[in-house]
């Protein structure tokens, strides 16, 4: 079983639609982080969460420590927003992260 | 400070031939990993690397793959005898001391192609 899980692994909106990816962890971390790769692309960190919630223009992150969930919301979404958007945690011991398998954002006009 | 710089973007190599991927961290990180995306999976860890050492290669398959940071110039993840398998994009990231367990910065990858 994998240490993150994400949800869902697809999705398609409409432009303009509000946009909620899930991510379930197993294990303790030290800290949860939110990346986005475009098609081709390399990868950009969008978040680092240890706790609460952050915001970031139309993207907002959230943890809930106990349940070992986040979320990661994109408001107005847009079809420039398209992406794999990966969770990745980092354990108390260690360094290396762990990932989800990315959730493939297709946003419409 | 330019970011992580990969090296090349893009390689093509014929089963059995040896691939060299090379990965610059930003200026002041001592911190290394590289990790892999195999086509429709996740990224996986390889290894860790600090200056002239290996600290964690426990997700490095056993032959074949070899991975190093000298003193001086890049870290280079070694590939002997490639095989299709190995087709995947493989990325960089590095971290400062300070932040090693938290913070990383991520390249934009090496996409390696077995023929």
């Amino acid at each position: 079983k994998n240490e993150v899980e994400q949800s869902p692994q697809n999705l398609t909106a409409q432009e303009g639609e509000f946009i909620t990816i899930n991510c379930s962890y197993s294990v303790g971390i030290s800290a949860l982080h939110w990346l986005q790769q475009h098609p081709g692309g390399g990868i950009v960190s969008l978040f680092m969460l240890s706790s609460g919630k952050k915001k970031h223009g139309r993207l907002i992150a959230t943890i809930n420590i106990q349940e070992k969930h986040s979320s990661l919301h994109i408001t107005a979404s847009h079809p420039r927003d398209s992406a794999v958007y990966i969770c990745a945690v980092s354990l108390n011991t260690g360094n290396q992260f762990y990932f989800g398998t990315g959730t493939s954002l297709t946003v419409i006009p | 400070n330019a970011g992580v710089m990969q090296n090349p973007r893009h390689l093509v190599r014929r089963r059995g031939q040896e691939a060299r991927l090379r990965c610059s961290p930003m200026k002041g990180h001592s911190h290394v990993y590289w990790y892999r995306q195999l086509p429709e999976e996740g990224l996986k860890f390889m290894v860790y690397l600090q200056k002239e050492n290996i600290i964690d290669e426990s997700g490095m398959p056993k032959e074949r793959f070899s991975a190093e940071f000298p003193k001086e110039g890049p870290s280079i993840l070694r590939i002997q005898q490639v095989v299709r398998g190995d087709s995947a994009a493989y990325f960089c990231a590095s971290s400062p001391p300070s932040l090693a367990r938290e913070t990383q910065y991520f390249g934009p990858g090496t996409r390696l192609l077995v023929l």
